[in-house]
C-alpha cells in the first residue's frame, strides 16, 4: 500500500468498553510496532512484531492490552475494559528489514487512532 | 519511559530564521533519528545519524551527534511557516530491543 493505514481515526469509548484498533502496514514490511502517545508527550513503545511473531511486548501497560498479527500483515491492538488513563493516540509503525527492527532504518508511521475514554 | 529530554520544549521564531533543537539521551545507541509530527498527524522521518557519525545534512536540515555527551542537535535553516510542527528525537539502542525510544519533543512555531 501507499502508506501505513490505521482505523478508526477516532474512537470514543465508555469506560469499561472493549476496543479494537487496526493497523495495515506497508505491504512487505516485516516489522510492525505499536506506540502510545499521550497529549504533549513523545510516543511510548507498546509492542513489536516480526512477521506474525510478537517478539517484544514489554511496553504493554497491563494485561488489558493485547496485540496480534496472525498472518504477518494487518495487526490489531485490543484494549479490554477501557479506563480513562487509556485515552491517548495509538500509533502504528512499520519498517522493512527483517531482524533489525528499527535499528538500521526509518519507521513509517500511520496517522494514529485517537482514543478517548469517557 | 522516555529515553531522553528535548530542549527547548517550545520554540517560536520568525520565518527565515534558523531553529535549533537539542536532544539528550541516556543509554548507548546504534543510531539516532529525528521525526516531525504535524498536529493530529503521524510522525514523518526526517534524518538518521549513526553512532559513528558526527554530522549529517539533508536539505535545510543539519544534525549533529556527540556520543560522549549523549546529545544531538537538529538545525533547520531558513525556516518556513510550513516547518511549524513538533520535532522528536528517537534512539535505536545497541541491545536486543528493536524499537525506537522517543524524546518528549520540541514544539516549533514559525511565524510568517
Amino acid at each position: 500500500g501507499a502508506g501505513v493505514s490505521q482505523s478508526p481515526r477516532y474512537k470514543v469509548a465508555k469506560r469499561g468498553q472493549d476496543v479494537a484498533l487496526r493497523c495495515d502496514p506497508i505491504s512487505g514490511h516485516v516489522s510492525l510496532f505499536w506506540y502510545q502517545q499521550a497529549l504533549g508527550q513523545g510516543p511510548e513503545f507498546l509492542t513489536y512484531f516480526q512477521n506474525e511473531a510478537q517478539l517484544d511486548k514489554s511496553g504493554l501497560p497491563s494485561d488489558r492490552f493485547f496485540a496480534e498479527r496472525p498472518e504477518g500483515s494487518v495487526s490489531t491492538l485490543k484494549i479490554q475494559r477501557t479506563q480513562q488513563e487509556d485515552s491517548a493516540v495509538y500509533l502504528c509503525a512499520s519498517s522493512s528489514p527483517p531482524g533489525q527492527g528499527l535499528r538500521g532504518t526509518e519507521a513509517f508511521f500511520g496517522q494514529g487512532t485517537r482514543l478517548t475514554v469517557v | 519511559s522516555q529515553q531522553g529530554e528535548e530542549d527547548p520544549q517550545a520554540l517560536s521564531i520568525q520565518e527565515g530564521e534558523n531553529a535549533t533543537m537539542n536532544c539528550s539521551y541516556k543509554t548507548s545507541i546504534n543510531n539516532l533519528q529525528w521525526y516531525r509530527q504535524n498536529s493530529g498527524r503521524g510522525l514523518v522521518h526526517l534524518i538518521l545519524i549513526r553512532s559513528n557519525e558526527r554530522e549529517k545534512h539533508s536539505g535545510r536540515l543539519r544534525v549533529t551527534l556527540d556520543t560522549s555527551k549523549k546529545s544531538s542537535s537538529l538545525l533547520i535553516t531558513a525556516s518556513r511557516a510550513a516547518d511549524t510542527a513538533s520535532y522528536f528525537c528517537a534512539t535505536a539502542g545497541t541491545g536486543s530491543a528493536r524499537q525506537l525510544t522517543f524524546g518528549s519533543g520540541t514544539q516549533l512555531t514559525v511565524l510568517p
